[in-house]
């Protein structure tokens, strides 16, 4: 089944404490991208990649890191968490880049206190 | 303000009614997405599109360039149909890896 995995599903952490989301897709696509989603905000993009190695920001990248050494994977890096990183973040890929239908991960939900 | 504008934000609507939600974005771009994001987080693309219209089943997705505005059609509407409607955009020139958002039409239909 052509999928996007992302884990875990939940997290809760404290300030400071590295931690990094996978993302993970089974459909040979070239575009992966990271969002966060907050109430009154909307989604916002995070950073993207168009290829393997290929790597650039997105709206809000301060406070994240990302790297693509494989096709299929796409992880998250928060090196030290902060509260204002509290939220739902969802992975997705795509053949190519924005221009083609995009699927999304489920999502993974971040508390840090 | 924001690039891309969604109204209504919230749209209660009784069973079988059409529904209209609209789009309108301030920037040149290459394609626009319609997504819908359930009541329990899973986020669907519904229609990529660059011009012209598209149809899905009871969805109808429209795009006038010149204008910059975009209207997601839903015809008899259902209970299931429930959920929040994303627009985002996908400006044009670039590296084609961005998307912009809209905030979102919470959409209920009721039984």
């Amino acid at each position: 089944e052509a999928q996007v995995t992302q884990n875990p599903r939940y997290l809760i952490t404290v300030t400071g404490k590295k931690l990094t989301v996978t993302c993970s897709q089974n459909m040979n696509h070239e575009y992966m991208s990271w969002y966060r989603q907050d109430p009154g905000l909307g989604l916002r993009q995070i950073y993207y990649s168009m290829n393997v190695e290929v790597t650039d920001k997105g709206d809000v990248p301060e406070g994240y890191k990302v790297s693509r050494k494989e096709k299929r994977n796409f992880p998250l890096i928060l090196e030290s968490p902060s509260p204002n990183q509290t939220s739902l973040y969802f992975c997705a890929s795509s053949l190519g880049s924005t221009k083609n239908i995009q699927y999304f991960g489920a999502g993974t939900r971040l508390s840090v206190l | 303000k924001n690039e891309v504008e969604q109204s209504p934000q919230n749209l209660t609507a009784q069973e079988g009614e059409f529904i209209t939600i609209n789009c309108s974005y301030s920037v040149g771009i290459s394609a626009l997405h319609w997504l819908q994001q359930h009541p329990g987080g899973g986020i669907v693309s519904l229609f990529m599109l660059s011009s012209g219209k598209k149809k899905h089943g009871r969805l109808i997705a429209t795009i006038n360039i010149q204008e910059k505005h975009s209207s997601l059609h839903i015809t008899a509407s259902h209970p299931r149909d429930s959920a929040v409607y994303i627009c985002a955009v996908v400006p044009r020139g670039g590296s084609q890896g961005n998307l912009i958002f809209g905030k979102g039409t919470k959409l209920s239909v009721k039984p």
